[in-house]
């Protein structure tokens, strides 16, 4: 295990119907981070899970979005109902517990989300 | 509001030249913690470098450094001797201790042989 990895890479759906996409974080990390990326923007923060506790949710979560990490390992974000505007990539990220504003997260390369 | 600026939304730069790529922020918090990331087209976000806010020197790893300057809360990304392959989107990131991972906009970097 080398990295973040995230499954699957690409969804085309349509709008209306429920997706769920997956991460597995570095072993040996025990927080877990999702978030949303749309074009020509950085990165935007969603939830973030220390082991299996989810420990905080971004307003940018809203009630369509819900997020698991059942048994501290791999994690699932799910998006019913989807939207249009929730066309974007998804990143996950994960990192070990260190001093908050010291740790550094490495990423997973992403699921591309696109809604029709 | 905005924490994370980065006012250079396209740079370009020789191959083989120096190129420094502007970051400033905006905290009040004395303990935080400054990165640059790196995003290929493939999408993956790669870490590069990390400042901390109590760091007396500056960051370096490898040909990547970071200046900075804590009173004009700057954290530039200088990348030295560039090589086609650092052509991709860098971003400027801040965590501070109570508070999320913030990054800003992006520049597009594009390395020309």
């Amino acid at each position: 295990d080398t990295g973040v990895s995230q499954d699957p890479r690409h969804k085309i759906t349509k709008r209306g119907q429920n997706v769920t996409f997956r991460c597995d974080p570095i072993s040996e990390h025990n927080r877990l981070y999702w978030y949303r990326q749309t074009l020509g923007q950085g990165p935007e923060f969603l939830t973030y899970f220390q082991n299996e506790a989810q420990l905080e949710k971004s307003r940018l979560l809203s009630d369509r979005f819900s997020a698991e990490r059942p048994k501290g390992s791999f994690s699932t974000l799910e998006i019913q109902r989807t939207e249009q505007g929730d066309s974007a990539m998804y990143l996950c990220a994960s990192s070990s517990r260190k001093v908050h504003s010291r740790e550094t997260q490495y990423f997973g390369p992403g699921t591309r989300l696109l809604v029709l | 509001a905005q924490k994370i600026t980065q006012t250079q939304p396209g740079m370009f730069v020789q191959e083989k030249e120096a190129v420094t790529l502007d970051c400033t922020y905006d905290t009040s918090d004395q303990s935080y913690g400054l990165f640059w990331y790196k995003q290929p087209s493939s999408g993956e976000m790669i870490f590069l470098i990390y400042q901390g806010s109590y760091d007396e020197q500056n960051a370096t790893e490898g040909r990547y450094s970071l200046n900075f300057q804590k009173a004009r809360k700057s954290a530039n990304l200088v990348i030295s001797a560039s090589q086609l392959g650092d052509s991709a989107m860098y971003f400027c990131a801040m965590r501070e201790d109570n508070n999320d991972m913030r990054f800003g906009a992006g520049t597009r970097l594009t390395v020309k042989p």
